[in-house]
């Protein structure tokens, strides 16, 4: 049974980076996509990109690109993902979730993270 | 983009009851539709995949139908349990749905 372990809550200021991680375990990590997905305080999900292991192949919004980085550590099925230039408006929680292959991409979303609040506040 | 539409918003609803919840797309996503359920400060749950296929594990009262632009999730006899926000997505550019909470009435 695959899980998702993610790290820990930050605080940052805005305008800096932060980078949550997603570790995967139980599962064939080459073989699935890892999604990020966030969530506002009471509002509903946001899907910010993905990337793909056995293509080595990121895919992000349109709403994200220039400011979100994808990267992976395959030897500990890690995946991270940055955003820069932080303001308040990015205050959520922030989920990996992962995806069956579907093309160069993902398919639905059969497991999720435990999620990662990011607080953005000076 | 791909706009996803689910109604009603909120749903009010007893034990026992059928329950459907519809989502429209802004343009055929052939049946690339999951359906998830999410509870407060959990995350979501995967349900339905590919417009109808039951995740395994998932209670045999969830089902899901549609393809193209519309598509339905019910719940055919509701419990305790069931009480939860749940989110339609398209996977062609996995825009969501913007939920429908489920209270009990």
């Amino acid at each position: 049974q695959v899980q998702l372990v993610q790290s820990g809550a930050e605080v940052k200021m805005p305008e800096s980076s932060v980078r949550v991680s997603c570790q995967a375990s139980g599962g064939t990590f080459s073989s699935h996509a890892i999604n990020w997905v966030r969530q506002a305080p009471g509002q509903g999900l946001e899907w910010m990109g993905n990337f793909v292991p056995i293509f080595g192949r990121t895919n992000l919004a349109q709403k994200f690109q220039g400011r979100v980085t994808i990267t992976a550590d395959g030897s500990t099925s890690t995946v991270y993902m940055e955003l820069s230039s932080l303001r308040s408006e990015d205050t959520a929680v922030y989920y990996c979730a992962r995806g069956q292959l579907f093309g160069y991409s993902s398919s639905h979303f059969d497991s999720w993270g435990q999620g990662t609040l990011v607080t953005v506040s000076s | 983009d791909i706009q996803m539409t689910q109604s009603p918003s909120t749903l009010s609803a007893s034990v026992g009851d059928r329950v459907t919840i519809t989502c429209r797309a802004s343009q055929t996503i052939n049946n690339w539709l999951a359906w998830y359920q999410q509870k407060p400060g959990k995350a979501p749950n995967l349900l339905i995949y590919q417009a109808s296929t039951l995740k395994n594990g998932v209670p045999s009262r969830f089902s899901g139908s549609g393809s193209g632009t519309e598509f339905t999730l019910t719940i055919s006899s509701l419990q305790p349990d069931d009480f939860a926000t749940y989110y339609c997505q398209q996977y062609n550019s996995y825009s969501f749905g913007q939920g429908t909470r489920l209270e009990i009435k």
